[in-house]
């Protein structure tokens, strides 16, 4: 499978503790996204990169938050001292950036549950 | 500022029933505008795009979208509804390749 993967793709944690998630983007795709999704809602914007560099964070991404690519290939994302508002999904896209419009290709995402 | 509004949190039809879910955009500039549906436990899967070339739109699974710009609108449509169409969808907008902005979603149930 030559998707979008992430692991994992669940996680219970309790409050206070620490936790991090992997995302693999499809090979070549030199733009990754962190989208977070609650019960009922559709998904919102975290951050994203181009490559290593991060060129966008959402006033989302808390203090507590922290996402790295430090290859340019796969992406992780860190909360710290977790609280039961951070329980979501977790979703990760990648895309290539060339001409025209660059379709984000969805991984299956990663559910956070925080006791 | 960008966004997108979805009317109704909750379509029902009949199988073999027209399909339609509204989405209404706000944008200062031309948008580019979608359609995601998520399955249970599943991530996104684009079901079509609207890039400023023709304004209806077709995609998979017999869905279309027509972009109408005096009405803001990105209403999805599917001439007949399908067990298989019941999940949740979600229409998007953003500017180029930047990142996209989601409505709040539509979940879609079709009565046997």
């Amino acid at each position: 499978d030559t998707g979008v993967s992430q692991d994992p793709r669940h996680k219970i944690t309790k409050r206070g503790q620490n936790v991090t998630f992997r995302c693999d983007p499809i090979s070549e795709h030199n733009r990754l996204y962190w989208y977070r999704q609650t019960l009922g809602q559709g998904p919102e914007f975290l951050t994203y990169f181009q490559n290593e560099a991060q060129l966008e964070k959402s006033r989302l991404l808390s203090d507590r938050f922290s996402a790295e690519r430090p290859k340019g290939s796969f992406s992780t994302l860190e909360i710290q001292r977790t609280e039961q508002g951070d329980s979501a999904m977790y979703l990760c896209a990648s895309s290539l950036l060339t001409g025209g419009y660059n379709e984000q290709f969805f991984g299956p995402g990663t559910r956070l549950t925080v006791l | 500022a960008q966004s997108v509004t979805q009317l109704g949190s909750h379509v029902s039809v009949s199988e073999g029933a027209l399909v339609l879910l509204r989405c209404n955009y706000s944008s200062s500039v031309p948008p580019y505008l979608f359609w995601y549906v998520q399955y249970p436990n599943q991530g996104l899967q684009l079901l079509l795009k609207y890039t400023s070339a023709a304004t209806l739109v077709k995609g998979i699974n017999g869905f279309e979208a027509e972009f109408k710009k005096s009405e803001t609108s990105f209403h999805l449509t599917k001439p007949s509804a399908h067990m298989s169409d019941a999940a949740e969808y979600f229409c998007a907008v953003s500017f180029g390749n930047e990142k996209l902005t989601f409505g709040t979603g539509t979940r879609l149930t079709i009565i046997p």
